[in-house]
């Protein structure tokens, strides 16, 4: 049972460069998550789905869009990556957030 | 603006003593709370959940929430140098599917 699966697990841009971090998870959960993980910050919901076809913008979204493909899939994406974007980011899904979440490996981001 | 606090630390704990981690968070109408332990360099990982006022205890934890002081915490009993990591405290508001907040977080260290 893979759970959540993000892809790729490091990466390194250059500023103005654009990437899309996949997610995916084979738990049927409904609602998936983007947060990225600074030191000294913890952990900031960029966006958020609470169902196959829905999308909300969470404390941080400025400079990310999100798709949500289907339900297993929930995609980030940096349009004009910035030095700012680089971060840990995890994706994470649950069945709804009063059970908690499972999260991916994460990705580590590093824009030069 | 929800907020959740945790003491950073780092808490140094003796071997086989009790850990003590607190977390106090600002929504009073909050439903949901959880502790993660993350490892450095990896995601975090759900230990406990606690939805009512008072003990639970699962194995060497419990969690504790009172929520007309707005404070939470978990206890770890007998304690393993392997419960070194962060404990990241987090929040549900309202049960909604709007994400989970998260405390920074506190680094343990459980000396040998």
């Amino acid at each position: 049972n893979a759970g959540v699966t993000q892809t790729p697990k490091f990466q390194v841009l250059k500023t103005g460069q654009s990437m899309t971090l996949q997610c995916a998870q084979d738990m049927n959960h409904n609602s998936m998550y983007w947060y990225r993980q600074d030191p000294g910050m913890g952990l900031r919901l960029i966006y958020y789905s609470a169902s196959e076809g829905t999308t909300d913008k969470g404390e941080v979204p400025n400079g990310y869009n999100v798709s949500r493909l289907n339900k297993r899939e929930f995609s980030l994406r940096l349009e004009s990556a910035a030095p700012s974007q680089t971060s840990v980011y995890f994706c994470a899904s649950s069945e709804t957030a009063n059970y908690g979440y499972t999260f991916g490996s994460g990705t580590r981001l590093t824009v030069v | 603006q929800k907020e959740v606090e945790q003491n950073s630390g780092p808490l140094s704990v003796p071997e086989g003593a009790i850990a003590s981690l607190n977390c106090t968070y600002s929504d009073r109408g909050s439903q949901s709370f959880f502790w993660y332990r993350q490892y450095s360099g990896k995601s975090p990982e759900l230990i406990m959940f606690i939805y009512s006022n008072g003990d639970k205890e699962d194995g060497r934890f419990t969690a504790q929430l009172n929520k007309a002081s707005q404070y939470v915490s978990l206890l770890i009993r007998d304690s393993q140098p392997s419960d070194s990591a962060t404990y990241l405290c987090a929040v549900n508001s309202g049960g909604g599917a709007d994400g989970l907040t998260f405390g920074k977080g506190t680094h343990l260290i459980i000396q040998p």
